[in-house]
């Protein structure tokens, strides 16, 4: 079992609606939970991140964690063209540095 | 300030050559990685280090070599290319402590011909 799953999409929506990207985790001992996005041909940046169970707000990002599921959301709302990128979760553990990544999913926002 | 600098943007390289990728980073972190991306296959850890001087493999070392003499530079070296290290590579680097958020680079595209 990979220890982070994600669907590569791609997910098309229109402009103004809600996005949701979901992963899943095996490892039980993930406390911090990043999202990063990646402009095509860009470099991946921090998005926003959450510790622990729980729901974290940046604007129109709400970042959403479920320690008992194991699962990681991440919703978009109103989105903007201009979020079309890839989305990529990344679990891990307090002092641990082989950090892992999600295969992450493409965003495609259409104007 | 630069962030994380990575040389060079493109390479094509022909089967058995070798060469270096450089990364640089002015942000005195201690940490420094290199992934690479494949399409639909995420980033995959190559090599990390911790500080100067120490380094480790991570999922992928094979045909990739390391070295970390500075806090600033941390050069990848691929040996004997071959097509299957056709990918875009990518340096990371982070103080470590917490969240342990990374700063990437902008990439190397590299193709093996």
């Amino acid at each position: 079992q990979k220890e982070v799953e994600q669907d590569p999409g791609p997910l098309s929506v229109p402009e103004g609606a809600i996005v949701s990207l979901n992963c899943t985790y095996s490892n039980s001992a993930f406390q911090y939970f990043m999202w990063y996005r990646q402009y095509s041909r860009k470099g991946p940046e921090l998005l926003m991140y959450t510790y622990s169970s729980g729901n974290k707000e940046d604007g129109r990002f709400t970042a959403q964690v479920d320690k008992s599921s194991k699962y990681i959301s991440l919703f978009i709302r109103d989105s903007q063209p201009s979020d079309s990128a890839t989305y990529l979760c990344a679990p891990q553990r307090t002092g641990f540095q082989k950090l892992v990544f999600g295969t992450g999913t493409r965003l495609l926002v259409s104007p | 300030n630069a962030g994380v600098t990575q040389t060079p943007k493109f390479r094509i390289l022909k089967i058995g050559q070798s060469m270096t990728l450089q990364c640089t980073q002015d942000m005195n972190h201690n940490y420094m990685y290199w992934y690479r991306q494949d399409p639909g296959m995420g980033l995959k850890l190559i090599y990390y280090s911790v500080g100067a001087g120490i380094t480790d493999k991570g999922e992928v070392p094979n045909g990739y070599n390391v070295s970390r003499s500075t806090t600033e530079d941390f050069p990848l070296r691929l040996e004997l290319a071959a097509p299957s290290q056709t990918s875009v590579y990518f340096c990371a680097s982070s103080e470590g402590s917490g969240a342990n958020v990374l700063t990437f680079g902008a990439g190397s595209r590299l193709t093996v011909l």
